[in-house]
C-alpha cells in the first residue's frame, strides 16, 4: 500500500527540539520530492519545506534556520528536525508527496501533532 | 507569492452551485493547486495545474484561471463537498511556496 505515516510529535518545552519522522510505503522517497506541511490548531496550512529527488532542499521563511529537512534512503523515511522550538511552531505536522506529472501534494500522511508548551 | 483566498466562508445548500476564488500577488502562469479538508483529515489534492482534476475527483470539480486569478467551481454541492478549500501555488523558483488561508463552504 502507498502510504505515509509521521511519528516523533509530542510536548514539547519551549526551546526545546524535537524530530519528527515519515516513513514511506509503496514508493521510495529517494525519487520523489517530499515536503513538510504544518496547521496550527483552528487554522490553515503552512507550506514549510521541500526536498527534490536530486537532494536540493528549500524551507519557508519560518522554517529556515531553524528547521533541518533530511532524508534517509535506507530507511525510506523523511525527517523533520526542528529546534528552538516556540509556542507558535505548535501544530500538526504532516509530510507529503509530490505527484510525478503535475508536482503538486498528492500524498499526505495523517499528521502528527507538536505542542510546544512549558 | 501571496495567496489571497475569498470568500472567507461561504454558505450555500446542497445542490447549489459554489465559486471560490484564488488570487495571487503575482502571477503564478498555472502553477496552481486546489485542496480540499474535511475536519480530522488530511488534505486532498482536487485540481493541478490550474485546471486538472487529480485522480479519482468527480466532474462537477472545475478549476480555471491563469496568470493571478484563479477560480474552483463545484457544478453542485453534495453533502459531502462541504469542507475548507486551500489553493496552492507552485510557481515561485526557488521555493519556498504557498498556500491560501483557506475557503470554508459550509451548509445553509
Amino acid at each position: 500500500e502507498v502510504q505515509l505515516v509521521e511519528s516523533g510529535g509530542g510536548l514539547v518545552q519551549p526551546g526545546g527540539s524535537l524530530r519528527l519522522s515519515c516513513v514511506a510505503s509503496g514508493f521510495s522517497v529517494s525519487n520523489n520530492y517530499m515536503s513538510w506541511v504544518r496547521q496550527s490548531p483552528g487554522k490553515g496550512l503552512e507550506w514549510l519545506s521541500i526536498i527534490f529527488s536530486g537532494g536540493n532542499i528549500y524551507y519557508s521563511d519560518s522554517a529556515k534556520g531553524r528547521f533541518t529537512t533530511s532524508r534517509d534512503n535506507s530507511k525510506n523515511t523523511l525527517y523533520l528536525q526542528m529546534n528552538s522550538l516556540r509556542a507558535e511552531d505548535t501544530a500538526l505536522y504532516y509530510c507529503a508527496r509530490g505527484s510525478d506529472s503535475s508536482g503538486f501534494l498528492v500524498l499526505w500522511g495523517q499528521g502528527t501533532l507538536v505542542t510546544v508548551s512549558s | 507569492t501571496v495567496l489571497t483566498q475569498f470568500p472567507a466562508t461561504l454558505s450555500l445548500s446542497p445542490g447549489e452551485r459554489a465559486t471560490l476564488s484564488c488570487r495571487a500577488s503575482e502571477s503564478v502562469t498555472t502553477y496552481l493547486a486546489w485542496y480540499q479538508q474535511k475536519p480530522g483529515q488530511a488534505p486532498r489534492l482536487l485540481i493541478s495545474d490550474a485546471s486538472n482534476r487529480a485522480t479519482g475527483i468527480p466532474a462537477r470539480f472545475s478549476g480555471s484561471g491563469s496568470g493571478t486569478d484563479f477560480t474552483l467551481t463545484i457544478s453542485s454541492l453534495e453533502p459531502e463537498d462541504f469542507a475548507v478549500y486551500y489553493c496552492q501555488q507552485r510557481s515561485d523558483w526557488p521555493p519556498p511556496w504557498t498556500f491560501g488561508q483557506g475557503t470554508k463552504v459550509e451548509i445553509k
